[in-house]
């Protein structure tokens, strides 16, 4: 039932373009993304509810297909502050509100 | 400002023993979450609450248990802890009609 996330690790130079996809095997209602920072609780970044739906926030977004039961998350023109471990959490359609299975996560480092 | 607290931070205990790991918000939010964090498996629900007197398993219930006698707290007991429940704790909560998470900073317990 966890999704699985692609890469598991990646690195960029700043100014990079970074793509992280979520896959379940599961029909999703719902797809959230998070961020963690060494040591520090996971942050939200956005949840995207509708097929095909692709939200923003400043210069990572994300899609979610809901017919392929996938998501990606787009990060574009990377910062040193993008480096953390992505998490994507899916909720089943069905299944208990908010009742979220995260995937492994996928680890960013952004350098100089 | 409102706020999701933890306590203890950090707590070392034996095999056996019983442990309770308190989680506090202070939003009034109906939902709350535990989430235990270990490498390579990234989060895994452990209970979780729509409201008072509400709980549920999640996916890795076995030997922890909650209990909700007010909106605000969700304390993790566990019964008997085993050196296999060295983790990172995290617990979340999200309002009513919503499934955006707020995650506290966690609790480091460590079993010996």
């Amino acid at each position: 039932q966890q999704p699985v996330q692609s890469p598991q690790a990646v690195i960029l130079r700043e100014g990079e373009d970074a793509v992280i996809n979520c896959s379940s095997s599961k029909a999703l209602y719902s797809v959230h993304w998070y961020r963690q920072k060494h040591g520090e609780a996971p942050v939200f970044l956005m949840i995207l509810l509708k097929g095909g739906e692709q939200k923003g926030h400043e210069k990572i977004s994300a899609s979610f297909n809901e017919k392929k039961q996938q998501s990606s998350l787009y990060l574009t023109a990377s910062q040193l502050s993008y480096s953390g471990t992505y998490f994507c959490g899916t909720e089943i359609r069905g299944g208990s509100q908010g009742n979220l299975i995260f995937g492994k996560g996928t680890k960013l480092s952004v350098k100089p | 400002d409102a706020e999701i607290t933890q306590s203890p931070r950090h707590k070392i205990t034996e095999t056996g023993r019983q442990v309770t790991l308190a989680c506090h918000q202070t939003w009034n939010h109906n939902n709350m979450f535990w989430y235990r964090q270990d490498l390579g498996h990234g989060l895994r629900l452990i209970h979780y609450s729509y409201g008072v007197q509400d709980t549920n398993k999640g996916e890795v219930s076995d030997g922890y248990s909650v209990s909700r006698s007010n909106t605000e707290d969700l304390p993790l007991t566990l019964e008997s802890a085993a050196s296999s429940q060295t983790s990172v704790y995290f617990c979340a909560s999200s309002r009513q009609g919503s499934r955006r998470q707020y995650f506290g900073p966690g609790t480091r317990l460590t079993v010996t």
